[in-house]
């Protein structure tokens, strides 16, 4: 099993709907949790932390669930601009090292 | 602020050729890092430097060798390159002091043939 999966997608969504991403991690010993996002033949970027407590930045809304160890992420009013693949990450805190899942590719058509 | 530079953008090199990819930050960060990015799969980290003086071997070290030059500056080093690191390699840099979130450069895209 892949220390961190996601579903690679890709999602055709139009313009304006609701999207949503999952990702499962392996090791419950997580601590940190982000969200990426990659534009095609770009550097990841970092979109949004993701907190105990979730969190909400604009459109974007992340989630996090230790019990069944997945994280989450929500885009409302999808625009053409979010087209892009989105990268889930986690750190175990016991060393410098991020866990990268190969990502989600998200369309959005107009 | 440049943030993360890499050097050069694009290489193509023949098999057992070597080179060493350039990286720098301004953001005053003690932790750098080398990855590589091949189609359908997660980042990979190949070496890593916690603080200037030390690296350590990330998931896939072999074929690699890198160098923290100094605070700012850490590059890696193919030695013989082979047709299986035809990739995209990406340099990263951290604040050590958590929660580990990690700023890119551009990327390099090498092609050995």
């Amino acid at each position: 099993r892949k220390e961190v999966e996601q579903d690679p997608g890709p999602f055709n969504v139009p313009e304006g709907a609701t999207v949503a991403f999952n990702c499962t991690y392996s090791n419950s010993a997580s601590q940190s949790f982000f969200w990426y996002r990659q534009d095609c033949r770009k550097e990841p970027k970092l979109l949004m932390s993701v907190y105990s407590s979730g969190n909400e930045d604009g459109r974007f809304t992340a989630q996090l669930n230790r019990a069944s160890q997945y994280i989450s992420l929500l885009i409302r009013d999808s625009k053409l601009s979010d087209s892009a693949t989105y990268l889930c990450v986690v750190n175990n805190n016991s060393n410098y090292q991020l866990i990268w899942g190969a990502g989600t590719k998200l369309i959005i058509k107009p | 602020n440049a943030g993360v530079t890499q050097t050069p953008k694009f290489q193509v090199l023949k098999t057992g050729q070597s080179m060493t990819l350039q990286c720098a930050q301004d953001m005053n960060h003690n932790s750098m890092y080398w990855y590589r990015q091949d189609p359908g799969m997660g980042l990979r980290l190949i070496y890593y430097s916690a603080s200037e003086g030390t690296t350590d071997k990330g998931e896939v070290p072999n074929g690699y060798n890198v160098s923290r030059l100094n605070k700012r500056e850490f590059s890696l080093r193919l030695e013989s390159a082979a047709p299986s690191q035809t990739s995209v390699y990406f340099c990263a840099s951290s604040d050590s002091g958590g929660p580990y979130e990690q700023y890119f450069g551009p990327g390099t895209r090498l092609t050995v043939t």
